[in-house]
Protein backbone atom coordinates (compact mmCIF):
# COMPACT_ATOMS: atom_id res chain seq x y z
CA UNK A 1 0.00 0.00 0.00
CA UNK A 2 1.65 3.21 -0.86
CA UNK A 3 1.66 6.01 2.03
CA UNK A 4 3.11 9.63 1.18
CA UNK A 5 3.38 11.68 4.51
CA UNK A 6 4.15 15.24 4.70
CA UNK A 7 5.36 16.80 7.14
CA UNK A 8 7.20 20.46 7.94
CA UNK A 9 4.25 23.13 7.64
CA UNK A 10 3.55 25.62 10.05
CA UNK A 11 3.01 29.55 10.02
CA UNK A 12 6.34 31.76 8.95
CA UNK A 13 6.51 35.11 8.61
CA UNK A 14 7.71 36.55 4.84
CA UNK A 15 10.94 36.07 3.45
CA UNK A 16 11.30 33.11 5.53
CA UNK A 17 12.47 29.93 4.71
CA UNK A 18 10.39 26.12 5.34
CA UNK A 19 11.69 22.71 4.68
CA UNK A 20 9.17 20.30 3.94
CA UNK A 21 9.53 16.69 3.70
CA UNK A 22 7.54 13.52 2.60
CA UNK A 23 8.08 10.07 4.06
CA UNK A 24 7.31 7.57 1.14
CA UNK A 25 6.65 3.61 1.53
CA UNK A 26 4.54 0.98 0.11
CA UNK A 27 6.58 0.79 -3.50
CA UNK A 28 10.11 0.96 -4.96
CA UNK A 29 10.82 4.70 -4.44
CA UNK A 30 13.64 4.98 -6.95
CA UNK A 31 11.46 3.69 -9.43
CA UNK A 32 9.17 7.20 -9.90
CA UNK A 33 9.76 10.49 -10.53
CA UNK A 34 8.03 12.41 -7.45
CA UNK A 35 6.79 16.16 -7.00
CA UNK A 36 5.04 18.53 -5.04
CA UNK A 37 1.31 20.15 -5.90
CA UNK A 38 0.20 23.17 -3.88
CA UNK A 39 -3.71 24.39 -3.37
CA UNK A 40 -4.22 27.78 -1.77
CA UNK A 41 -7.22 28.03 0.71
CA UNK A 42 -10.53 27.86 -1.42
CA UNK A 43 -8.42 27.35 -4.99
CA UNK A 44 -7.28 24.64 -7.43
CA UNK A 45 -4.68 22.90 -8.03
CA UNK A 46 -1.32 23.83 -9.05
CA UNK A 47 2.12 21.99 -9.52
CA UNK A 48 5.29 23.31 -7.50
CA UNK A 49 7.82 21.15 -8.56
CA UNK A 50 9.23 17.65 -9.71
CA UNK A 51 12.21 15.46 -9.35
CA UNK A 52 13.10 13.01 -11.48
CA UNK A 53 13.71 9.09 -10.46
CA UNK A 54 17.14 9.64 -9.35
CA UNK A 55 16.93 12.69 -8.57
CA UNK A 56 19.09 13.96 -11.48
CA UNK A 57 16.73 16.36 -13.25
CA UNK A 58 14.25 18.67 -10.98
CA UNK A 59 11.61 21.24 -12.33
CA UNK A 60 10.12 24.30 -10.71
CA UNK A 61 6.49 26.11 -11.40
CA UNK A 62 7.69 29.67 -12.85
CA UNK A 63 6.25 31.02 -10.15
CA UNK A 64 8.71 29.70 -7.33
CA UNK A 65 11.86 29.38 -9.55
CA UNK A 66 14.83 30.67 -7.66
CA UNK A 67 12.90 30.76 -4.13
CA UNK A 68 11.79 26.64 -4.18
CA UNK A 69 14.54 23.83 -4.34
CA UNK A 70 13.22 20.28 -4.90
CA UNK A 71 15.61 17.11 -3.73
CA UNK A 72 15.36 13.39 -2.99
CA UNK A 73 17.09 10.38 -0.80
CA UNK A 74 16.38 7.37 -2.24
CA UNK A 75 18.67 5.80 0.54
CA UNK A 76 15.89 7.46 2.94
CA UNK A 77 13.03 6.98 0.71
CA UNK A 78 12.30 11.30 1.38
CA UNK A 79 11.29 14.15 -0.50
CA UNK A 80 11.87 17.30 0.20
CA UNK A 81 11.12 20.83 -0.46
CA UNK A 82 13.29 23.69 0.67
CA UNK A 83 10.77 27.26 0.64
CA UNK A 84 12.79 29.83 0.87
CA UNK A 85 12.05 33.66 0.74
CA UNK A 86 8.52 32.89 1.15
CA UNK A 87 5.56 35.45 0.12
CA UNK A 88 2.15 35.37 1.27
CA UNK A 89 0.49 34.20 -1.79
CA UNK A 90 2.77 30.72 -1.10
CA UNK A 91 0.49 30.14 1.76
CA UNK A 92 -0.93 26.81 0.52
CA UNK A 93 -1.74 23.03 1.83
CA UNK A 94 1.13 20.96 -0.11
CA UNK A 95 0.91 17.97 -0.97
CA UNK A 96 3.64 15.59 -2.56
CA UNK A 97 2.78 12.72 -5.05
CA UNK A 98 4.06 10.13 -6.93
CA UNK A 99 4.19 10.29 -10.55
CA UNK A 100 2.97 7.51 -13.00
CA UNK A 101 5.32 8.41 -16.46
CA UNK A 102 3.29 6.92 -19.09
CA UNK A 103 5.41 7.78 -21.93
CA UNK A 104 9.66 8.75 -21.80
CA UNK A 105 10.39 12.50 -21.82
CA UNK A 106 6.24 13.38 -21.32
CA UNK A 107 5.20 14.06 -17.10
CA UNK A 108 2.24 11.39 -16.73
CA UNK A 109 -0.46 11.01 -14.02
CA UNK A 110 -0.33 11.52 -10.45
CA UNK A 111 -2.04 8.29 -8.89
CA UNK A 112 -0.84 8.37 -5.11
CA UNK A 113 -1.12 11.62 -2.89
CA UNK A 114 -0.26 12.38 0.87
CA UNK A 115 -2.46 13.88 3.30
CA UNK A 116 -1.01 17.78 2.79
CA UNK A 117 0.89 20.15 4.91
CA UNK A 118 -0.36 23.71 5.63
CA UNK A 119 2.32 26.25 4.88
CA UNK A 120 0.75 29.45 6.39
CA UNK A 121 2.92 32.87 5.54
CA UNK A 122 1.94 35.82 7.60
CA UNK A 123 3.36 38.51 9.61
CA UNK B 1 3.33 26.69 -21.28
CA UNK B 2 0.10 24.32 -22.30
CA UNK B 3 -3.08 26.59 -20.74
CA UNK B 4 -6.01 24.63 -19.82
CA UNK B 5 -9.01 25.82 -19.89
CA UNK B 6 -12.15 24.09 -18.27
CA UNK B 7 -15.99 24.04 -18.18
CA UNK B 8 -18.09 24.93 -16.76
CA UNK B 9 -16.59 26.00 -13.43
CA UNK B 10 -19.59 25.19 -11.71
CA UNK B 11 -22.62 22.77 -12.18
CA UNK B 12 -25.68 21.43 -10.33
CA UNK B 13 -27.58 18.30 -11.73
CA UNK B 14 -30.27 15.35 -10.20
CA UNK B 15 -29.13 12.26 -8.85
CA UNK B 16 -29.40 9.70 -12.05
CA UNK B 17 -28.16 12.78 -14.63
CA UNK B 18 -25.45 12.25 -17.02
CA UNK B 19 -22.56 15.09 -16.60
CA UNK B 20 -19.79 16.64 -19.22
CA UNK B 21 -17.08 18.59 -18.03
CA UNK B 22 -14.80 19.79 -20.96
CA UNK B 23 -11.37 21.17 -20.64
CA UNK B 24 -9.57 22.48 -23.96
CA UNK B 25 -5.95 22.85 -24.35
CA UNK B 26 -4.48 25.81 -26.20
CA UNK B 27 -2.30 23.71 -28.20
CA UNK B 28 -2.66 20.17 -29.70
CA UNK B 29 -1.73 17.67 -27.01
CA UNK B 30 -0.94 14.16 -27.64
CA UNK B 31 -3.65 12.77 -25.24
CA UNK B 32 -2.31 12.65 -22.12
CA UNK B 33 -4.59 14.26 -19.97
CA UNK B 34 -5.98 13.28 -16.75
CA UNK B 35 -9.02 13.70 -14.56
CA UNK B 36 -8.82 14.31 -10.96
CA UNK B 37 -11.77 13.92 -8.14
CA UNK B 38 -11.40 16.33 -4.53
CA UNK B 39 -14.03 16.18 -1.99
CA UNK B 40 -13.74 19.40 0.02
CA UNK B 41 -11.25 18.84 2.86
CA UNK B 42 -9.88 15.42 1.23
CA UNK B 43 -6.85 14.80 -0.93
CA UNK B 44 -7.37 14.62 -5.08
CA UNK B 45 -7.73 11.70 -6.10
CA UNK B 46 -6.85 9.79 -9.93
CA UNK B 47 -10.15 8.93 -11.92
CA UNK B 48 -8.52 9.11 -15.58
CA UNK B 49 -5.37 9.10 -17.22
CA UNK B 50 -3.98 9.63 -20.72
CA UNK B 51 -7.42 10.76 -21.67
CA UNK B 52 -9.80 7.18 -21.13
CA UNK B 53 -8.33 5.00 -19.03
CA UNK B 54 -10.13 4.42 -15.93
CA UNK B 55 -8.01 4.09 -12.75
CA UNK B 56 -8.17 1.02 -10.77
CA UNK B 57 -11.00 1.00 -8.31
CA UNK B 58 -12.65 4.32 -9.84
CA UNK B 59 -16.88 3.60 -10.90
CA UNK B 60 -17.59 2.33 -14.08
CA UNK B 61 -19.80 5.57 -14.61
CA UNK B 62 -16.74 7.84 -15.11
CA UNK B 63 -15.26 7.93 -18.66
CA UNK B 64 -13.10 10.43 -20.59
CA UNK B 65 -12.67 10.99 -24.34
CA UNK B 66 -11.31 13.26 -26.37
CA UNK B 67 -7.81 14.26 -28.50
CA UNK B 68 -6.05 16.88 -29.77
CA UNK B 69 -7.26 20.23 -28.31
CA UNK B 70 -10.96 18.43 -27.09
CA UNK B 71 -11.20 16.29 -23.78
CA UNK B 72 -14.39 15.50 -21.74
CA UNK B 73 -15.07 13.74 -18.18
CA UNK B 74 -18.38 11.94 -18.51
CA UNK B 75 -20.23 10.78 -15.20
CA UNK B 76 -23.36 9.02 -16.25
CA UNK B 77 -25.78 8.48 -14.03
CA UNK B 78 -24.45 11.07 -11.14
CA UNK B 79 -24.49 9.52 -7.76
CA UNK B 80 -24.70 11.86 -4.31
CA UNK B 81 -20.86 10.85 -3.59
CA UNK B 82 -20.28 13.08 -6.89
CA UNK B 83 -20.34 16.11 -5.40
CA UNK B 84 -16.63 17.47 -5.59
CA UNK B 85 -14.61 19.12 -7.52
CA UNK B 86 -13.09 17.65 -10.76
CA UNK B 87 -9.78 18.59 -12.50
CA UNK B 88 -8.43 17.83 -15.36
CA UNK B 89 -3.97 18.07 -16.03
CA UNK B 90 -2.18 18.24 -18.64
CA UNK B 91 1.85 17.79 -17.30
CA UNK B 92 2.79 20.50 -14.92
CA UNK B 93 -0.83 22.15 -15.65
CA UNK B 94 -4.12 21.52 -13.93
CA UNK B 95 -7.57 23.22 -15.54
CA UNK B 96 -9.16 25.63 -12.99
CA UNK B 97 -11.81 23.10 -11.93
CA UNK B 98 -15.33 22.56 -11.90
CA UNK B 99 -17.71 22.21 -9.00
CA UNK B 100 -20.50 19.64 -9.42
CA UNK B 101 -23.42 19.92 -7.07
CA UNK B 102 -26.37 17.77 -6.67
CA UNK B 103 -29.74 19.28 -6.59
Amino acid sequence: QVDLVESGGGVVQPGRSLRLSCAASGFTFNHYAMHWVRQAPGKGLEWVAGVSHDGGNQYQADSVKGRFTISRDNSKNTLDLQLNSLRVDDTAVYYCAREVSVLWGTMGHFDSWGQGTLVTVAS
Amino acid sequence: DIQMTQSPSSLSASVGDTVTITCRASQSISGYVNWYQQKPGKVPRLLIYTASTLQSGVPSRFSGSGSGTDFTLTISSLQPEDSATYYCQQAKTFGGGTKVAIK
